[in-house]
C-alpha cells in the first residue's frame, strides 16, 4: 500500500521562483493537511482540507496556496519562494471530515526544499 | 495558549527501557498521540490514548496518562537500535471549535549498543 505519496523528494529553488508540491493518498481519506517542519519549531500546519472542495488556513499560511484537486490529491504552491520557506514539507491525511476529528494522521515521507 | 512540552534528547543502552515524557496544558484534551519519525521519513503513528484511560499497553509500548498532572509518558521495553528516532507527543483538545492538534517539538532517542 502506498499510503501518502509526495513528490518531489528534494527541490532547490532560487528566490522568487515558483513550484508546486504534489501529494496523493490512496486510503480514501477525507481530510488532508500540509505541514512544515523546522528545527526548534516542530510541526506547523500550513493549510488543511476537511473534505473535497474545501480548504482552510492553518497557523502559517502566508506565502502558500493550496488546491484540493479531488479526494486523492492536495497540492501546495509557492508562488514566489523565499529563503524563509526552506523547510521539510509533509503532507498528511486522515479518515474523518474536519480538522477537529480524532482519527490519526498518516504522513508522507516529506519534500526537502531549499530556497537560495 | 495550548502547549505540549517534551525533553529534546534521551540516550539509553540497548536492552534497557526508555521512558519519554510529555506535558501538556490543555485540560480539555481528548486524545493524546505518540508518533515516531525515523531519519528521512515522515511521522508514523505509534499509539494513542483517550483521555479517560490511565494506561494503554501495546507489545513493547506502554503509555501512561496522568490527567491530573497533565503528564503523558511512553515506555519502550527492551529498547533496540531500530528504536532510534524522534518521538513526538501530540494532543487534541475539546474546547468547542478549538480542537486542533498541538505538537511537541519531539524527543530524539539514541540507542547505544
Amino acid at each position: 500500500n502506498a499510503g501518502v505519496t509526495q513528490t518531489p523528494k528534494f527541490q532547490v529553488l532560487k528566490t522568487g521562483q515558483s513550484m508546486t508540491l504534489q501529494c496523493a493518498q490512496d486510503m480514501n481519506h477525507n481530510s488532508m493537511y500540509w505541514y512544515r517542519q523546522d528545527p526548534g519549531m516542530g510541526l506547523r500546519l500550513i493549510y488543511y482540507s476537511a473534505s473535497e472542495g474545501t480548504t482552510d488556513k492553518g497557523e502559517v499560511p502566508n506565502g502558500y496556496n493550496v488546491s484540493r484537486l479531488n479526494k486523492r490529491e492536495f497540492s501546495l504552491r509557492l508562488e514566489s519562494a523565499a529563503p524563509s520557506q526552506t523547510s521539510v514539507y509533509f503532507c498528511a491525511s486522515s479518515a474523518g471530515t474536519g480538522y477537529w476529528e480524532n482519527s490519526p494522521l498518516h504522513f508522507g515521507n516529506g519534500t526537502r526544499l531549499t530556497v537560495t | 495558549g495550548e502547549d505540549v512540552e517534551q525533553s529534546l534528547f534521551l540516550s539509553v543502552r540497548e536492552g534497557d527501557s526508555s521512558v519519554i515524557n510529555c506535558t501538556y496544558t490543555d485540560s480539555s484534551s481528548t486524545y493524546l498521540y505518540w508518533y515516531k519519525q525515523e531519519p528521512g521519513a515522515g511521522l508514523q503513528l505509534l499509539t494513542y490514548i483517550f483521555s479517560n484511560m490511565d494506561m494503554k499497553q501495546d507489545q513493547r509500548l506502554t503509555v501512561l496518562l496522568n490527567k491530573k498532572d497533565k503528564h503523558l509518558s511512553l515506555r519502550i521495553a527492551d529498547t533496540q537500535t531500530g528504536d532510534s528516532a524522534i518521538y513526538f507527543c501530540a494532543e487534541r483538545g475539546n474546547a468547542g471549535n478549538n480542537r486542533k492538534l498541538i505538537w511537541g517539538l519531539g524527543t530524539s532517542l539514541a540507542v547505544n549498543p
